[in-house]
C-alpha cells in the first residue's frame, strides 16, 4: 500500500552515463517534487510540478530534466553523470493549496557515481 | 533568501532526560513543519504548525510555533533509544517548497 515509491532504490553507474529514477504516487496529490540529500544530509528541491506544469525549477544543472507524463507520475533523467551527483534522491508529493499542505516523502533513490 | 537554522547540530542524550531542539528561520512564514529521518530511510511526517502559538504533542515529542519570533522548537520528554533519529525543521514560504534545516542527529543512550 505504498504512497509514494521510487524505483531503483540504488543506482550506481559510471561518469559519463545517462540514468533515470521513476516515482509514482497513489495519494491522488496534484504536486509532486525532487530533493536531493547530499552527504552532509542536508536536502534541497530541485523541481516541483503541479498537474504535469513545472512550477519550481531551482538552480539545477540542465544536466537534470524531469518530466511528468501524468500528475501521479513523475520522473528524473540526468545526462553526463558526475560524481557530484552522487546523492540521495527522493521524490515527494502534496495536494497543492490545500491544508496541511503536508509533503509526502518517498524511500529514496540512492544515486553513486564512480 | 529563506535559511533555516537548527541548532544544536548533534545531540547526544541519556535516557530519561529532557531536551530541546531549536528552528529559527529569516523571513517570516506561518508553515513550519518537523519530519523524522532513520538512517538509510525515507522524511517521516511529525508535525505541522500552521499558526502562531501552535502545540502539537505525540507520544514524548512536542513541537511548537512561535511566528513572531520565528522560531520552532521540539521538546523531548523522558528520551527512550527509539527515538534516536536525525530530526529536520522545514519552513514554506507559501510556495510549496519546502526550506529545510541542517538536521538535528539525535543519540540516545542507556
Amino acid at each position: 500500500d505504498t504512497a509514494v515509491s521510487q524505483t531503483p532504490k540504488y543506482l550506481v553507474t559510471q561518469m559519463g552515463n545517462d540514468k533515470s529514477i521513476k516515482c509514482e504516487q497513489n495519494l491522488g496529490h496534484d504536486t509532486m517534487y525532487w530533493y536531493k540529500q547530499d552527504s552532509k544530509k542536508f536536502l534541497k528541491i530541485m523541481f516541483s510540478y503541479n498537474n504535469k506544469e513545472l512550477i519550481i525549477n531551482e538552480t539545477v544543472p540542465n544536466r537534470f530534466s524531469p518530466k511528468s507524463p501524468d500528475k501521479a507520475h513523475l520522473n528524473l533523467h540526468i545526462n553526463s553523470l558526475e560524481l557530484g551527483d552522487s546523492a540521495v534522491y527522493f521524490c515527494a508529493s502534496s495536494q497543492r493549496g490545500l491544508p496541511p499542505y503536508e509533503q509526502y516523502f518517498g524511500p529514496g533513490t540512492r544515486l553513486t557515481v564512480t | 533568501e529563506l535559511k533555516v537554522e537548527q541548532n544544536p547540530l548533534f545531540l547526544s542524550m541519556q535516557e530519561g532526560k529532557n531536551y530541546t531542539i531549536y528552528c529559527n528561520y529569516s523571513t517570516t512564514s506561518d508553515r513550519l513543519y518537523w519530519y523524522r529521518q532513520d538512517p538509510g530511510k525515507s522524511l517521516e511526517s511529525l508535525f505541522v504548525l500552521l499558526s502562531n502559538g501552535a502545540v502539537k504533542q505525540e507520544g514524548r515529542l512536542m513541537a511548537s510555533l512561535d511566528t513572531k519570533a520565528r522560531l520552532s522548537t521540539l521538546h523531548i520528554t523522558a528520551a527512550v533509544h527509539d527515538l534516536s533519529a536525525t530530526y529536520f525543521c522545514a519552513v514554506d514560504l507559501n510556495t510549496d517548497k519546502l526550506i529545510f534545516g541542517t538536521g538535528t542527529r539525535l543519540q540516545v543512550f542507556p
